[in-house]
């Protein structure tokens, strides 16, 4: 069993929906994650939390804008998509960012964009 | 800038047969994670390798971590259907604000009867 959280698993939005996807962990990390994967691509970083504070922003279109309302939730919301932001969105906790330790990961939120 | 790299890149092996798995990394890093995928699924973490030297083992699977090298290997002993996945090594990166990291491309290994 996942100890980290995602819901929904699978979401289908079209490009003028506004939709969130959402990741609890109660294992008292401090450091949250988002991912993106692509098909039989690694994830790629999207955002690190530290502290419930943004820590990095690996360049990623405002479109997608992440929230750490405390430091057992992080959401993902989601505006104006296009459809290659098809993908597998996945979250993970670590105990902290710094130095970078071994993540834990949700199960993953599917998204598709029509 | 890390680069991770990790070959193969696809495997298929025979029941019973032993195999290697490479990561290699450009750049000083002294933890390194390995992580299993299998299709339409999130990442496992498989093992932890923390420091110079570190072996771990857990049944068919065993990592171990050279950081001279900058090397870390995954060997499969006697390989069964089940360890059919993806796996992936990621190299902690200390640069920038915040570390993070690095994965690689990931190994797809098919195991056959």
């Amino acid at each position: 069993d996942t100890e980290v959280t995602q819901t929904p698993k699978h979401l289908v939005m079209g490009m003028t929906n506004k939709k969130s996807l959402k990741c609890e962990q109660h294992m008292g990390h401090r450091a949250m994650y988002w991912y993106k994967q692509k098909a039989k691509k690694p994830p790629e970083l999207m955002f690190v939390y530290s502290y419930e504070k943004l820590s990095i922003n690996e360049s990623v279109p405002s479109r997608f804008s992440p929230e750490c309302p405390n430091s057992s939730l992080l959401n993902l919301h989601l505006h104006a998509l296009q459809p290659e932001d098809s993908a597998l969105y996945l979250c993970a906790s670590s105990h902290r960012a710094s130095p970078p330790g071994e993540l834990f990961f949700g199960e993953g939120s599917r998204l598709t964009v029509l | 800038e890390l680069k991770v790299e990790q070959n193969p890149l696809f495997l298929s092996m025979q029941e019973g047969k032993n195999y290697t798995i490479y990561c290699n990394y450009s750049t000083t890093s002294d933890r390194l994670y390995w992580y299993r995928q299998d299709p339409g699924k999130s990442l496992e973490s498989l093992f932890v390798l923390l420091s110079n030297g570190a072996v771990k083992q857990e049944g068919r699977l065993m990592a171990s971590l050279d950081t001279k090298a900058r090397l870390s290997t995954l060997h499969i002993t006697a390989a069964v259907h089940d360890l059919s996945a993806t796996y992936f090594c990621a190299v902690a990166n200390y640069g920038g604000s915040q570390g993070n990291l690095i994965f690689g491309k990931g190994t797809k290994l098919s195991v056959k009867p």
